[in-house]
C-alpha cells in the first residue's frame, strides 16, 4: 500500500521565522510529488517535483525532492500570518491516470 | 485564471437518499478525479476518469458510487443510497496530465 508521511503534524512559529516541512513516501512506480496549501477548503497547488535535486521556488517558498531518500522538504522563509494553513504533500504513482496519495498534512500556525 | 467549480457548496441529506455532486473541470483538461476528506482525516482518492470512462477507483468507490460526464463540461459523482459515514468534504480535481487542480469542495452531511 502506498504511504505518505508528513512531519511535523503541527508547528507554531513567529512571523519572520523560517520553517521546513518534511514529507517521506513509500510508493510503487513513483511519478511525482506535489505540495498543496489548504486553508479553508480546496487544496491550492504549490509545486510539482519530478526530478531529484532540482529546487523549485515561488517567492518565499521553495521545495526540493530527494529520490534516493524518498523524501521532499518545503521551506518557507520570512513567514507571515497569511502562511498559516495546512500544507499537504501528495505523491502521484502507478501507471494510468495518476491518482494522488496524500499525507495527513502539517498544520502551520504563524503568530504575529 | 480558469478554475474548477463545484456545486452545491453544502448538501444535507437523509440517510438512504441519493445525492449528486456536480463539478465543472477546467476546460481542455483531460483527466478528472473525485477525492473525499472526512473531517480531521487525510484526503482520499475515490475515482479517476479519462476518455469517458473510469480509469482507476479505490476500495471506497463501491457500487453505491457512480460518475458521469453527461455533457462536455460537467462531471458528476452520484451516491445512490447515502450512509452516515459518507459525510465528508468531496473534492473534484482536473488535470491536463500531471498537476491536479482542485475545486472548492462540497460538504456532504448525512443525517
Amino acid at each position: 500500500e502506498d504511504k505518505v508521511v508528513q512531519s511535523p503534524l503541527s508547528l507554531v512559529v513567529h512571523e519572520g521565522d523560517t520553517v521546513t516541512l518534511n514529507c517521506s513516501y513509500e510508493v510503487t512506480n513513483f511519478r511525482s510529488l506535489l505540495w498543496y496549501k489548504q486553508e479553508k477548503k480546496a487544496p491550492t497547488f504549490l509545486f510539482m517535483l519530478t526530478s531529484s535535486g532540482i529546487e523549485k521556488k515561488s517567492g518565499r517558498l521553495s521545495s526540493i525532492l530527494d529520490k534516493k531518500e524518498l523524501s521532499s522538504i518545503l521551506n518557507i522563509t520570512a513567514t507571515q500570518t497569511g502562511d498559516s494553513a495546512i500544507y499537504l504533500c501528495a505523491v502521484g504513482a502507478g501507471a494510468g491516470s495518476y491518482q494522488l496519495t496524500f499525507g495527513k498534512g502539517t498544520k502551520l500556525s504563524v503568530i504575529p | 485564471e480558469p478554475e474548477v467549480t463545484q456545486t452545491p457548496s453544502h448538501q444535507v441529506t437523509q440517510m438512504g437518499q441519493e445525492v449528486i455532486l456536480r463539478c465543472v473541470p477546467i476546460s481542455n483538461h483531460l483527466y478528472f478525479y473525485w477525492y473525499r476528506q472526512i473531517l480531521g482525516q487525510k484526503v482520499e482518492f475515490l475515482v479517476s476518469f479519462y476518455n469517458n470512462e473510469i480509469s482507476e477507483k479505490s476500495e471506497i468507490f463501491d457500487d453505491q458510487f457512480s460518475v458521469e460526464r453527461p455533457d462536455g463540461s460537467n462531471f458528476t459523482l452520484k451516491i445512490r443510497s447515502t450512509k452516515l459515514e459518507d459525510s465528508a468534504m468531496y473534492f473534484c480535481a482536473s488535470s491536463p496530465g500531471g498537476t491536479q487542480y482542485f475545486g472548492p469542495g462540497t460538504r456532504l452531511t448525512v443525517l
